[in-house]
């Protein structure tokens, strides 16, 4: 089982380029979600997405947009990157009932904005 | 919104004795409560896991407590091994709004 996939691992971007992060999981679930972690810091929440339809936001919003495009593709973008979004993201996804709720990670994008 | 806080943030202890690590949360509406650890360059992954109706699980040397009054909950090492070193996250989430929260992370080392 491939579980959650991420795309690209790793990523170098100038100052003001705009780029997506895929995301895509075959879990079935309903929640997907985007977080940032950087070096020695928690995992903070960007985005998340209880359904296929809904997105709301997390605790560090801003400079990002997310589509949850279907029930199984989550993607993040990035629209005019900065230097301080240098970080790795991480993609989730969890089931709603019955699973717990369990959180799977995908394997996390590391970015780097000169 | 929710807020989790975690401590401490590093600790140390030595091969064979316990660890804990305690977390306290903001909003009332959380009642799920998992714990991730996370290796060096690799992605988190579940160790443990308690729901708000519980109030104490164990899995072998790990084990978890949930205060609901008080919003704290602790996880808890016994038998320390040098494969436990990493860096544990507790977390917090509303299972209506599905917003999962996490500490800012406690790392953990082993000393043999």
């Amino acid at each position: 089982n491939a579980g959650v996939t991420q795309t690209p691992k790793f990523q170098v971007l100038k100052t003001g380029q705009s780029m997506t992060l895929q995301c895509a999981q075959d879990m079935n679930h309903n929640s997907m979600y985007w977080y940032r972690q950087d070096p020695g810091m928690g995992l903070r929440l960007i985005y998340y997405s209880a359904s296929e339809g809904t997105t709301d936001k997390g605790e560090v919003p801003n400079g990002y947009n997310v589509s949850r495009l279907n029930k199984r593709e989550f993607s993040l973008r990035l629209e005019s990157a900065a230097p301080s979004q240098t970080s790795v993201y991480f993609c989730a996804s969890s089931g709603t009932q019955g699973a717990l709720g369990e959180a799977f990670f995908g394997q996390g994008t590391r970015l780097t904005v000169v | 919104g929710e807020n989790v806080e975690q401590h401490p943030s590093t600790l140390s202890v030595q091969e064979g004795d316990s660890a804990v690590i305690k977390c306290t949360y903001s909003d009332s509406a959380s009642n799920y409560f998992p714990w991730y650890k996370q290796e060096l360059g690799k992605r988190p992954q579940l160790i443990i896991d308690i729901r708000s109706n519980v109030g104490e699980k164990k899995d072998q040397r790990i084990a978890v407590t949930l205060n609901k009054t008080a919003k704290h909950f602790s996880l808890h090492i016994t038998e320390t091994q040098p494969e436990d070193s990493a860096v544990y996250f507790c977390a917090a989430k509303d299972q209506g709004a599905q917003k999962l929260v996490f500490g800012q992370g406690t790392r953990l080392t082993i000393n043999p």
